[in-house]
């Protein structure tokens, strides 16, 4: 069972263009982590929202937890080359001190110049 | 400060065989995750270790399996193996506490 569904599972843009990643869950989690991973390589952390309604930003990226704290949305402002990857989210449920990321699937992205 | 290192990074194996994956994690970090990438389905959990103890295990059978020394360092091994368990292995840690994951470059696995 996936508990983490992410839309759309492939996004092809021109330079300049804006876009929005969904990440959405009937599972409430104690926090949602966006993940960047290059071909060849480990998934890079980007944010971690922790609070219902939550918004950061970081540069060109505006992450958003939802109110009931089971979906978040990526969106991307004048995409760039170099935000090519496979954009992941990872819902974490904790307990008894211990700690256990779900992950979907993964938004691959591309960003043609 | 250094990354969590993974060795080897590719990895050549048939059938039947065994290997073992290594993990050295974060100076500080005393929690490690494993995880399994393909691309039909994605990272999927493994286990988790904290101070040597096996906290947390996914949906995986007993050919997988894992363990931490004292020293947070930590090795996967997969025994008896099959085609279908060719992926990416990914080790994350983590300080005590924490949801953050830092991830290594992963080992690359092919069966043949």
């Amino acid at each position: 069972t996936q508990l983490l569904e992410q839309s759309p599972q492939f996004l092809s843009i021109q330079e300049g263009e804006n876009l929005t990643v969904y990440c959405n869950s009937s599972s409430v989690f104690s926090s949602l982590q966006w993940y960047r991973q290059e071909p060849g390589e480990g998934p890079v952390l980007l944010v971690t929202v922790v609070t219902g309604g939550e918004v950061k930003k970081l540069k060109r990226l505006t992450f958003q937890f939802g109110d009931a704290r089971k979906d978040s949305s990526l969106h991307i402002t004048a995409a760039q080359p170099g935000d090519t990857g496979l954009y992941l989210c990872a819902g974490a449920k904790s307990g008894a001190g211990s700690y256990q990321l779900t992950f979907g699937k993964g938004t691959k992205l591309s960003v043609i110049p | 400060k250094a990354g969590v290192t993974q060795t080897p990074r590719y990895l050549i194996k048939t059938r039947g065989q065994q290997v073992t994956l290594s993990c050295s994690p974060i100076s500080g970090h005393r929690s490690v995750s494993w995880y399994q990438q393909t691309p039909g389905q994605g990272l999927q959990f493994l286990f988790e270790y904290f101070s040597e103890t096996q906290r947390n295990k996914g949906n995986f059978p007993g050919r997988f399996s894992g363990r931490q020394f004292s020293n947070s360092r930590s090795e996967m091994n997969v025994s008896t193996l099959e085609l279908g368990d060719s992926a990416l292995y990914l080790c994350a840690s983590s300080l005590w506490g924490s949801d953050e994951q830092f991830f290594g470059p992963g080992t690359r696995l092919t069966v043949l």
